[in-house]
C-alpha cells in the first residue's frame, strides 16, 4: 500500500508570494492533518480535514487555509509569504477516530 | 498545565543500555496513545500505538500506559545508536475530535 505522498519535496518563494501544498493520504484514510515544523517549535498543528470538513484547526493566522477534496486529496495554501513561513509542512492521514496516524516525508518550504 | 509534558531533553545513554521516556497528557478522555520517532530533517515515523493499561511490547520497544495517572511510557531495550533521534508522545483527544496532541518530544541520544 503506498504511503502519504506531498508534493512538491522542495520550495522557494519570496516574501509576499503565496504557495498551495499538496497531499495525497494513504488509499482509504478519509482524515488529513497538516503541521509545520520549524526549529526548536516542535509540531504546530495547522488543521485537519475530514471527509472534506474541517474538524480541528490550530492557531495561525488567515493566511494559511486548506481544503480536502472528495478523493480525500488535500492541500494547503499560504498567502502572503512571510520569513517566518520558512518551515517543513508535513500532512499526515488517518482512517480517522482513534486510529493511528502516518506521515507523509513533507515539504521544505523556504521564504527569502 | 500544558496538553502532553515529555521528560526534557536531551537524554543520553551508552549503548546496550534501556532509554525511558515519559510522557504526561492533560485530557483524561484519551484513550489511544502514539509514540513517534523523528530523525533529523525527516518526517515523524509511527513506532507503537497503545489503547489499554499495562504493557505493550513490540521487538526491543516497550509501550506502558497509565490511564489512571495520565501516564505514558516508552522503554527501549539494547539501545542501539540508530536509535539516535527526537521521540514524540502523542494520545488523541476524544473531547476535540479526536485530534492528536503531539508533546515536544525528546532528544535521544545512544553514545557506543
Amino acid at each position: 500500500k503506498a504511503g502519504v505522498t506531498q508534493t512538491p519535496r522542495y520550495l522557494i518563494k519570496t516574501r509576499g508570494q503565496q504557495v498551495t501544498l499538496s497531499c495525497s493520504p494513504i488509499s482509504g484514510h478519509r482524515s488529513v492533518s497538516w503541521y509545520q515544523q520549524t526549529p526548536g517549535q516542535g509540531l504546530q498543528f495547522l488543521f485537519e480535514y475530514f471527509s472534506e470538513t474541517q474538524r480541528n484547526k490550530g492557531n495561525f493566522p488567515g493566511r494559511f487555509s486548506g481544503r480536502q477534496f472528495s478523493n480525500s486529496r488535500s492541500e494547503m495554501n499560504v498567502s502572503t509569504l512571510e520569513l517566518g513561513d520558512s518551515a517543513l509542512y508535513l500532512c499526515a492521514s488517518s482512517l480517522g477516530g482513534e486510529n493511528e496516524q502516518f506521515f507523509g516525508p513533507g515539504t521544505r518550504l523556504t521564504v527569502l | 498545565q500544558k496538553e502532553v509534558e515529555q521528560n526534557s531533553g536531551p537524554l543520553s545513554v551508552p549503548e546496550g543500555a534501556i532509554a525511558s521516556l515519559n510522557c504526561t497528557y492533560s485530557d483524561r478522555g484519551s484513550q489511544s496513545f502514539f509514540w513517534y520517532r523523528q530523525y533529523s530533517g525527516k518526517s515523524p515515523e509511527l513506532i507503537m500505538s497503545i489503547y489499554s493499561n499495562g504493557d505493550k511490547e513490540d521487538g526491543r520497544f516497550t509501550a506502558q500506559l497509565n490511564k489512571a495517572s495520565q501516564y505514558v511510557s516508552l522503554l527501549i531495550r539494547d539501545s542501539q545508536p540508530s536509535d539516535s533521534a527526537t521521540y514524540l508522545c502523542a494520545p488523541r483527544e476524544r473531547t476535540r475530535n479526536y485530534k492528536l496532541t503531539f508533546g515536544k518530544g525528546t532528544l535521544l541520544t545512544v553514545n557506543p
